[in-house]
């Protein structure tokens, strides 16, 4: 089974610039996640989709970020304008239909100068 | 917030010993899990532990639950190098989203 695919892995922009990450979770999950992890700090979950439909997006900074789900398969997260503050992990996660695991993607890092 | 705080933030020690590290909450929960980072991956989940258990076993793994004391440790046996990692504890809430809140970790280092 395919895990969680993240892209790119990694990227540096300049602070103002525009990101967007890619998720496309395991074949199957409904729900799925974005996280920011900031260096030395655990997770924190920015946005959670059912199928197409957001869950919950009470973290998200709305006035920067974005996400969607158009299919309800993969996702994007856009960040425009990028501050310096948003250098983080940026993680993907997807959850099976009645089970509580997660799993996760390998990331994006990203870099704002 | 309803992150958790892991304990202590950094763990070091030698192969074969065992590593204990241990997480506090701070709102009732439905499931408490343990999950892995290593530098540079994302994470793996190792245990999930649910409020009405107490205590749960996964090969070298054994994890303890106190709802009581909303604290939860997690024991690695016959600790390897290849353990060497970032621990965090997550705590699932009980709206039933499913969502997952994170503690800050234990960086464990297993010296060969």
């Amino acid at each position: 089974e395919a895990g969680v695919a993240q892209s790119p892995r990694y990227k540096i922009i300049e602070k103002r610039q525009s990101v967007a990450f890619w998720c496309n979770p395991i074949s199957g999950h409904a729900t799925l996640y974005w996280y920011q992890q900031i260096l030395g700090q655990g997770p924190k979950l920015l946005i959670q989709f059912q199928n197409n439909g957001v869950v919950d997006d009470s973290q998200l900074p709305k006035d920067r970020f974005s996400a969607e789900r158009l299919k309800g398969v993969d996702s994007t997260l856009k960040i425009q304008p990028a501050k310096l503050e948003d250098s983080a992990v940026y993680l993907c996660a997807s959850l099976p239909s009645g089970t509580d695991t997660q799993y996760f993607g390998p990331g994006t890092r990203l870099t704002v100068l | 917030s309803q992150q958790g705080e892991e304990d202590p933030q950094a763990l070091s020690i030698q192969e074969g010993e065992n590593a204990t590290m241990n997480c506090s909450y701070k709102t009732s929960i439905n499931n408490l899990q343990w999950y892995r980072q290593n530098s540079g991956r994302g994470l793996v989940h190792l245990i999930l532990i649910r409020s009405n258990e107490r205590e749960k076993h996964s090969g070298r793994l054994r994890v303890t639950l106190d709802t009581s004391k909303k604290s939860s440790s997690l024991l690695i046996t016959a600790s390897r190098a290849a353990d060497t990692a970032s621990y965090f504890c997550a705590t699932g809430d009980q709206t039933g989203a499913n969502n997952l809140f994170f503690g800050t970790g234990t960086r464990l280092t297993v010296i060969p």
